[in-house]
């Protein structure tokens, strides 16, 4: 079982609002992703780090920033939150060492009214 | 560019029926990962295949890989209703931004009685 967390895992918030997406893994696994996905479809991916200190951009465009101050720590960040943004948001890591599979956390599904 | 292309992308099947799914992609790889995604859940994994020629089987699913001809299958044989969820291939991508997984855009497979 991996252990990756997200919180919250359901929000629901007005627009404008600043929001922090949570996501641990307690692994050690120095590469961590995020991915945006609207129900039942394709993943994109927004948000990666290969280790503490670098955050790139994914494919798909995004208004939200990361941070990667500590291993185990990847916060996603949108300042100002617009119905736009409503889709469930995926935190993974991998470790290459290994198989080299994503684990991925249990999601946070945001809504934005 | 890696692009990874499945086919179908919408499966309905009668129960105790065998269908395969199939997994495209455009340039070398010998990673893939074969991942289940229920409805509002996360991504769970399946199948980690590392080789040309690497087969594995978990109850009624068994992946395969082609490394030559750049293709995974996933075979389902007497499928069940629980098997019903949507089914993404991931590769490795090598060329472009390592340690980066590029998913394909999902098989919805629906088993009915």
């Amino acid at each position: 079982e991996a252990d990756i967390y997200q919180t919250p895992r359901y929000l629901v918030i007005g627009t404008g609002k600043k929001i922090t997406l949570e996501c641990s893994q307690t692994m050690g696994h120095d590469k961590m992703y995020w991915y945006q996905q609207d129900p039942g479809m394709e993943l994109h991916l927004i948000h990666y780090s290969y280790g503490v200190n670098s955050t790139e951009k994914g494919d798909l465009s995004s208004e939200s920033t990361v941070s990667r101050i500590r291993t185990e720590h990847f916060p996603l960040t949108l300042e100002s939150a617009r119905p736009s943004h409503t889709s469930q948001y995926l935190c993974a890591s991998r470790d290459l060492r290994f198989a080299g599979e994503l684990f991925f956390g249990e999601g946070s599904r945001l809504t934005v009214l | 560019e890696l692009k990874v292309e499945q086919n179908p992308l919408f499966l309905s099947m009668q129960e105790g029926k065998n269908y395969t799914i199939y997994c495209n992609y455009s340039t070398t790889s010998d990673r893939l990962y074969w991942y289940r995604q229920d409805p509002g859940k996360s991504l769970e994994s399946l199948f980690v295949l590392l080789s040309n020629g690497a087969v594995k089987q978990e109850g009624r699913l068994m992946a395969s890989l082609d490394t030559k001809a750049r293709l995974s299958t996933l075979h389902i044989t007497a499928a069940v209703h629980d098997l019903s969820a949507t089914y993404f291939c991931a590769v490795d991508n090598y060329g472009g931004s390592q340690g980066n997984l590029i998913f394909g855009k999902g098989t919805k497979l629906s088993v009915k009685p």
